[in-house]
């Protein structure tokens, strides 16, 4: 299947700064990528989805000025946590699909904030 | 907007036996239903899907079952193996590819 990677795997900063995490798709172009959280013992919430060259769709309740998703090429999208709490901590999954076809998951990135 | 139930939240079964995991969902509207498995730490994997145009799909010991006039479906393991126990969700969507709304989740614990 296709390959998607996430970077950091693991991130831990301090309350108040923000902090990027990167998701890519290695061998194939993504049209459109999504990004849920998932927290602990919990399932996995959508919390935006972003098309190549377009603003995010954002779900409800999920503040768009918070959590900043550029998704400029093909193969990267980003996911910027602005001004992190201790309740952003977190597991957060990307997953990239081309046209319409089955989406893959990133191995994830766990966010701590202190 | 789309809202997916997950039954039962956790299972245990002894090695050997069946596992059964059922899901109900509120949107008509939504034609691709995937069942992930997903361990500790790691990322979900999808381990077979279904869409609106088909009742049944098997591959290997995994089955799942669609009811579209019930919006509900199910994913049954047999002959289970330790290696099996992990947290299996379900998900639904109204195209495959498409935004994914996932079940809460069900641990399953297979005892040798």
């Amino acid at each position: 299947g296709a390959v998607v990677s996430q970077h950091p795997s693991w991130v831990i900063c301090k309350s108040g700064t923000s902090v990027k995490i990167e998701c890519r798709s290695l061998d194939f172009q993504a049209t459109t990528m999504f990004w849920y959280r998932q927290f602990p013992k919990q399932s996995l919430m959508l919390m935006a989805t972003s098309n190549e060259g377009s603003k995010a769709t954002y779900e409800q309740g999920v503040e768009k000025d918070k959590f900043l998703i550029n998704h400029a090429s093909l193969t990267l999208s980003t996911l910027t946590v602005t001004s992190a709490h201790p309740e952003d901590s977190s597991f957060y999954i990307c997953s990239a699909r081309w046209a319409n076809y089955e989406q893959y998951f990133g191995p994830g990135t766990r966010l701590t904030v202190t | 907007g789309e809202n997916v139930e997950q039954h039962p939240s956790t299972l245990s079964v002894q090695e050997g036996d069946s596992a059964v995991i059922k899901c109900t969902y509120s949107d008509s509207a939504s034609n691709y239903f995937p069942w992930y498995k997903q361990e500790l730490g790691k990322r979900p994997q999808l381990i077979i899907d279904i869409r609106s145009n088909v009742g049944e799909k098997k591959d290997q010991r995994i089955a799942v079952t669609l009811n579209k006039t019930a919006k509900h479906f199910s994913l049954h393991i047999t002959e289970t193996q330790p290696e099996d126990s992990a947290v299996y969700f379900c998900a639904a969507s109204i195209i495959e590819g498409g935004k994914l709304i996932f079940g809460q989740g069900t641990e399953l614990s297979v005892k040798p």
